[in-house]
């Protein structure tokens, strides 16, 4: 099982709903991070956490709001999407920031937007 | 020229084989290698960090190659459970940004 939990599992929504998208770890990671995976693509960084703040935000639209209440949990706020963001979304986590630091990952949720 | 370049097979080979890949990477200056295995409809799960001196787990063993920019993933003695995308990854010089490989498809048959 993963230590990386992540909610809901699935959703889905339509263009002008409001979601968010939930991570929580508890393994005492201090980096954490969102991806966007599409079918038979590989994952695509959006988000970087480290120590709850924001360190890398790779050109996201801003329909797309990451939030890192504490150390543990990390959210992804989504409103107004697009058809062309439904994707898997990953969450990941890492001991620090640093190079040499593997990351682990959440089971993700499932996006469809109507 | 792609950050990450895998081939993307499939690799069909029958159970008890040895099958090997390859991952390059264009960027010099890349720091840290991983490999990831990624079943279908499920999250990448790390199977093996990657080191200068090579390292082995098991059936597993991955070497890298700073001077030619590649790494590479062995597996010997190929099991049914073994089937799976395998991803290279490789972090940038800044940060812990964590590039993927589009990733090779392994199906091991009986």
């Amino acid at each position: 099982d993963t230590e990386v939990t992540q909610t809901p599992k699935h959703l889905v929504m339509g263009m002008t709903n409001k979601k968010s998208l939930k991570c929580e770890q508890h393994m005492g990671h201090r980096a954490m991070y969102w991806y966007k995976q599409k079918a038979k693509k590989p994952p695509e960084l959006m988000f970087v956490y480290s120590y709850e703040k924001l360190s890398i935000n790779e050109s996201v639209p801003s329909r797309f709001s990451p939030e890192c209440p504490n150390s543990s949990l990390l959210n992804l706020h989504l409103h107004a999407l697009q058809p062309e963001d439904s994707a898997l979304y990953l969450c990941a986590s890492s001991l620090g920031q640093g190079v040499y630091q593997p990351q682990h990952f959440g089971d993700g949720t499932r996006l469809s937007i109507l | 020229r792609k950050e990450v370049e895998q081939d993307p097979g499939p690799f069909n080979v029958p159970e008890g084989a040895t099958v090997a890949f390859n991952c390059t990477y264009s960027n010099s200056a890349s720091q840290s290698f991983f490999w990831y295995r990624q079943d279908c409809r499920k999250e990448p799960k790390l199977l093996m960090s990657v080191y200068s001196s090579g390292n082995e787990d098991g059936r597993f063993t991955a070497q890298l190659n700073r001077a030619s920019q590649y790494i590479s993933l062995l597996i010997r003695d190929s099991k049914l459970s073994d089937s799976a995308t395998y991803l290279c990854a490789v972090t940038m010089e800044y940060g812990n940004k964590l590039v993927f490989g589009a990733g090779t498809i392994l199906r091991v048959k009986s």
